[in-house]
């Protein structure tokens, strides 16, 4: 069985300042792992993936994450928050399910940057 | 590239109606899954198709279908509306075929609103 939590439904920083997500999967196998970002009223969109290659994976916009087996823990960084980083992010785990592929989706984060 | 389109962007219906919404994927992807979202269960995976066939579904009634056209092309079906259906659902393609699992390239949404 797969599943994944955000371990925070709101985070608030100053602009200018470090960004911590954090997510925790659980999974029987390895899964690949996503974060996405959606800003209001608008679709997902990709902002990295970890397929079983490198352990710290980079993404777009600054943003970059870090694979750990061992905490079952996939938590996003970005070293200095920018206005336009507020939004929600969504922790993913994709795998194999009987006949196709499973999404699982966090709860989501939703990420205030203040000025 | 021409992004995933979903259409109708909005739309309004009252009880009891039914609702047909329509997703155009990337170009050379195959794979079409679609998701509801709402304030108060997140996302949640409705069903997927690859090669016009259905290959995963979530936990919703029968009153939820799909279908995917031999273009790749995927329309979802919403009968007997209830008031609890109102949400985005969101579309997604992916290139992945059986073996993998690649990314998920989201529409911007159709939102539905059920008086």
């Amino acid at each position: 069985a797969q599943s994944v939590t955000q371990l925070d439904s709101h985070v608030s920083v100053s602009e200018g300042t470090p960004v911590l997500l954090r997510c925790n999967y659980s999974s029987s196998y390895s899964p690949s792992l996503f974060w996405y970002v959606q800003h209001p009223n608008k679709g997902l969109q990709l902002l990295l993936k970890y397929t079983s290659a490198a352990t710290l994976v980079k993404g777009i916009n600054g943003f970059e994450a870090e694979f750990k087996k061992s905490e079952t823990s996939f938590h996003l960084t970005k070293p200095s928050a920018h206005m336009s980083d507020a939004a929600e992010y969504f922790c993913v785990v994709r795998g194999p399910y009987t006949g196709g592929f499973k999404t699982i989706f966090g709860a989501g984060t939703r990420l205030f940057v203040k000025a | 590239k021409a992004g995933v389109t979903q259409t109708p962007r909005y739309l309004i219906k009252t009880r009891g109606q039914q609702v047909t919404l329509s997703c155009s994927p990337i170009s050379g992807h195959r794979s079409v899954s679609w998701y509801q979202q709402t304030p108060g269960q997140g996302l949640q995976f409705l069903f997927e198709y690859f090669s016009e066939t259905q290959r995963n579904k979530g936990n919703f009634p029968g009153r939820f279908s799909g279908r995917q056209f031999s273009n790749s092309r995927s329309e979802m079906n919403v009968s007997t509306l209830e008031l609890g259906d109102s949400a985005l659902y969101l579309c997604a393609s992916s290139f992945a075929g059986r073996t993998n699992t690649g990314e998920l390239f989201f529409g911007e949404g159709s939102r539905l609103t059920v008086l």
